[in-house]
């Protein structure tokens, strides 16, 4: 079946350093590809989405590639805030199917 | 427009009592689904509609767990007999029309569920 396998947790990095959160997935097809995060307090958001192979999704200076060969869609962003501490899910959606998610990352940035 | 909202956002209830969460989900969206996030288990499915289609239950951990919904609109989630290992927190999210994977989908904000 499917399944996503994401960067245990937790992570702690200093303000200002690089993210890479690893995600990996065993799917069929070609599913749809979703980080999504969710802030202290707050619901589930999509932060940056790919539909297809070599896609790279990015939003808020986050990005991720999805590599096909690797069955990929790691997440990194060059310069981390302390408002980016947060959880984040990796995510793949089949066609016509529900979301499966990963464990959840949670990202801690100090200032 | 207005997002995906969710009542109430906590229910504590005693073990054996029965409980609804509603869902309210984003006007045109023809798909609707819940999940339940807990410790040690993240995010599950737990149920599918997409239009007038029947559900895909799937997700569903026991016979005491069942949805509706109403219109294609409005959806319930019935827990009988609640048990401990229910407390969770239950997210609904719905989308356009799941044919499409790329569609995102919406979540509320989730119905905090505490068994005691």
């Amino acid at each position: 079946g499917d399944s996503v396998t994401q960067m245990e947790g937790p992570v702690t990095l200093s303000e200002e350093a690089f993210l890479t959160i690893n995600c990996t997935y065993t799917a069929t097809g070609y599913p749809s590809l979703f980080w999504y995060v969710q802030y202290p307090g707050e619901g589930l958001q999509l932060l940056l989405k790919a539909t297809k192979a070599d896609d790279k999704g990015s939003n808020k200076g986050f990005e991720a590639t999805y590599r096909k060969e690797t069955t990929s869609f790691h997440l990194e962003k060059g310069s981390v805030q302390v408002s980016d501490s947060a959880v984040y899910f990796c995510a793949l959606h089949p066609f016509g199917r529900q979301l499966t998610f990963g464990s959840g990352t949670q990202l801690t940035v100090l200032p | 427009g207005a997002g995906v909202s969710q009542s109430p956002s906590n229910k504590v209830t005693e073990k054996g009592k029965d409980v609804e969460l509603r869902c309210d989900p984003i006007s045109g969206h023809t798909a609707l689904y819940w999940y339940r996030q807990s410790l040690g288990q993240g995010l599950e499915f737990l149920i599918y509609f997409q239009g007038n289609s029947a559900p895909d239950k799937s997700g569903l951990p026991s016979d005491r767990f069942s949805a509706e919904r109403t219109g294609g609109s409005v959806s319930t989630l019935t827990i009988q007999r609640t048990q401990q290992e229910d407390s969770a927190v239950y997210l609904c999210a719905s989308s356009l029309a799941p044919e499409r994977s790329s569609y995102e989908q919406y979540f509320g904000p989730g119905t905090r569920l505490t068994v005691t």
